[in-house]
């Protein structure tokens, strides 16, 4: 039981670069999540989804797009990479049941966009 | 949206101190209110979580105090050890719209305990 995976664990890109994040989670949850960390302000959701074949937007989605084709994976995408979407990439899964919904973190991925 | 403020942003004690930290939300429909450790270089793992019908939760060292009409929740560390060393998040999330089944995070504190 690996939990939530994340690869790459780093990536520089050149301004208007693509890439793609990919995030796996063994644990049959239905929500997905993409959060990007930055000094001073926290965890702040770009996208999310609720179940395959869904997807949401959060706070920060501008320059994203996501892709849940199957349930255990959530894509993130960059079309063309800016110097500001320089961050750490937090994928986070949880299983809904009731009100409370604890996240599994993935290990995280540094993206650095020169 | 949801808004949640976090203060302070850093906090250094002494060990064998106590901790607070303090969040408010701005949705007073929110109504689960979870906190997160993040430990140098680590993936953020849920410590304590609070729901809007609960006033304080405790667990060992760590409570949750929940103030829904002014809408303000607390962390509190007991005898902070070291490991205690840390970066916490607030978070808070409205139940109820299956639009926004996401969690609206705090800044983060930055908590050193000093040996």
């Amino acid at each position: 039981n690996a939990g939530v995976t994340q690869t790459p664990k780093f990536r520089v890109l050149k301004t208007g670069q693509s890439m793609t994040l990919l995030c796996a989670q063994d644990m049959n949850h239905e929500y997905m999540y993409w959060y990007r960390q930055d000094p001073g302000m926290g965890l702040r959701l770009i996208h999310y989804s609720v179940g395959e074949g869904t997807t949401a937007k959060g706070e920060v989605p501008d320059g994203y797009n996501v892709s849940r084709l199957k349930k255990q994976n959530f894509l993130l995408g960059l079309e063309s990479a800016a110097p500001s979407q320089t961050s750490v990439y937090f994928c986070a899964s949880s299983y809904s049941q009731g009100v409370n919904e604890k996240l599994f973190f993935g290990s995280g991925t540094q993206l650095s966009v020169l | 949206g949801e808004n949640v403020e976090q203060h302070p942003s850093t906090l250094s004690v002494q060990e064998g101190d106590s901790a607070v930290i303090k969040c408010t939300y701005s949705d007073s429909a929110s109504n689960y209110f979870p906190w997160y450790k993040q430990e140098l270089g680590k993936r953020p793992q849920l410590i304590i979580d609070i729901r809007s019908n609960v006033g304080e939760k405790k667990d060992q060292r760590i409570a949750v105090t929940l103030n829904k009409t002014a809408k303000h929740f607390s962390l509190h560390i007991t005898e902070t050890q070291p490991e205690d060393s840390a970066v916490y998040f607030c978070a808070a999330r409205h139940t109820g719209d299956t639009g926004r089944r996401a969690l609206t995070f705090g800044s983060g504190t930055r908590l050193q305990v000093q040996p």
